[in-house]
This record gives structure tokens, C-alpha cells and sequence, in this order.
């Protein structure tokens, strides 16, 4: 079975703090994907990479960065979170170029920034 | 830019009820589409892909057909059970490796 693990489920954080979320996949992906999800908004793709060390910005980058130093481990980085920032945090995997490229995703960080 | 509708939004049906849920997507040029199932407070859970060449594809009770050329996919789900409530998510996948989603379509099955 494919797994995606993420290190919390749950994550209280005060503002100005740094914050590191971290996702780990066993399925040898070269694609590694994170999201947030807010209500009415749907999901929206934060960061993705494609190899180790190669990142791409998504549709919202801004106050966030990513570390991808392993293959299968895939780092959300918020510099100094704001309260904004707070949300549903998922992480995905996925092979890469192939038709049958399917998307697994973790179990989700639910991250409250106070 | 490629835009994923799913309408409606809910849909609160008996148990036993056949159902079918619809995704929409403005471009054709897809390599697959994926729909997935999402519990409140949890992660997604994929259940069905189609690849681009792909017409349909089964899993148990739930049949996923895909329409490239008119840009339609349909969710089939057969003898809905209280356990099928749910939101549930399709997505398209295109040259860029990444996935746009749809808002969701949250599925209420009633004893």
C-alpha cells in the first residue's frame, strides 16, 4: 500500500513563529506536492517537486518555502507564521509523466496559528 | 487556464438511492482525471483514475466514465450506503504534472 505520512495531525502555533511540516512517502515518487485547503476555496497547490533539491511555486507561494534534500521526504517551511496561515496542510505524491500518475495524499496537518 | 466545476455542491439522498455526481473541465487536453473521497478533518482518499485513453473505469460499486471531447466525467455510485457520506473531489491532471481540482460535491446518505 502506498502511504504518505505527515508528522502531525494537529499543530498550534503562535504568530511570528517558525514552523516546519514535514511529509514522508514510500513509494519511491518522484512528485511531491503541498496543498492547503480552506473552506469555499477548495484545495490550492502551495509548492510541488519534481526531484530532490528542485521545487516550483504553485498558486500560493508567498509566506511560504520548501526543502526536498531526500527523495521521499517533502518540507513546508512558514517562515513567520500569521494567523492567516492558519488551514488544513496536505501533502501529496505522485510518479511523474506517466498517464497512470495517480495522486496519494497524506492523512492532512490541521495548523492553528494564534 | 484549465477550470474543474463540480455542480452540485451537496446532495443529501435515502439509502439505496443509484447516484451519479458530475465534474466538468474546460480543457480537453488531459492526461488523466481522478476523483477522490474526502471524510471531514481527513486527508484525500483516491478511488478511481482514468487515463486519457480511458473511457471508464470500476472499482466494486462506483463506475467512473470519462468524456474527453465534451470535457465531462461522471461518478457512479451503485446502492448508496451511509458509509458512502462523504465530500467528493475530481481533479484533472495535464502536461504541467499538476492537479486542478474541483470545490467538491458533499454526498449525505440517509438512513
Amino acid at each position: 500500500d502506498v502511504k504518505v505520512t505527515q508528522s502531525s495531525r494537529y499543530l498550534v502555533k503562535r504568530t511570528g513563529e517558525k514552523v516546519f511540516l514535514e511529509c514522508v512517502q514510500d513509494m519511491d515518487h518522484e512528485n511531491m506536492f503541498w496543498y492547503r485547503q480552506d473552506p469555499g476555496l477548495g484545495l490550492r497547490l502551495i509548492y510541488f517537486s519534481y526531484d530532490v533539491k528542485m521545487k516550483e511555486k504553485g498558486d500560493i507561494p508567498e509566506g511560504y518555502s520548501v526543502s526536498r534534500e531526500k527523495k521521499e521526504r517533502f518540507s513546508l517551511i512558514l517562515e513567520s507564521a500569521s494567523t492567516n496561515q492558519t488551514s488544513m496542510y496536505l501533502c501529496a505524491s505522485s510518479f511523474i509523466g506517466r498517464e497512470d500518475n495517480e495522486q496519494f495524499f497524506g492523512p492532512g496537518t490541521r495548523l492553528t496559528v494564534l | 487556464k484549465q477550470e474543474v466545476t463540480q455542480i452540485p455542491a451537496a446532495l443529501s439522498v435515502p439509502e439505496g438511492e443509484n447516484l451519479v455526481l458530475n465534474c466538468s473541465f474546460t480543457d480537453s487536453a488531459i492526461y488523466n482525471l481522478q476523483w477522490f473521497r474526502q471524510d471531514p478533518g481527513k486527508g484525500l482518499t483516491s478511488l478511481l483514475l482514468i487515463q486519457s485513453s480511458q473511457r471508464e473505469q470500476t472499482s466494486g460499486r462506483l463506475n467512473a466514465s470519462l468524456d474527453k471531447s465534451s470535457g465531462r466525467s461522471t461518478l457512479y455510485i451503485a446502492a448508496s450506503q451511509p458509509g458512502d457520506s462523504a465530500t467528493y473531489l475530481c481533479a484533472v491532471i495535464g502536461g504541467s504534472e499538476k492537479l486542478v481540482f474541483g470545490k467538491g460535491m458533499k454526498l449525505t446518505v440517509n438512513p
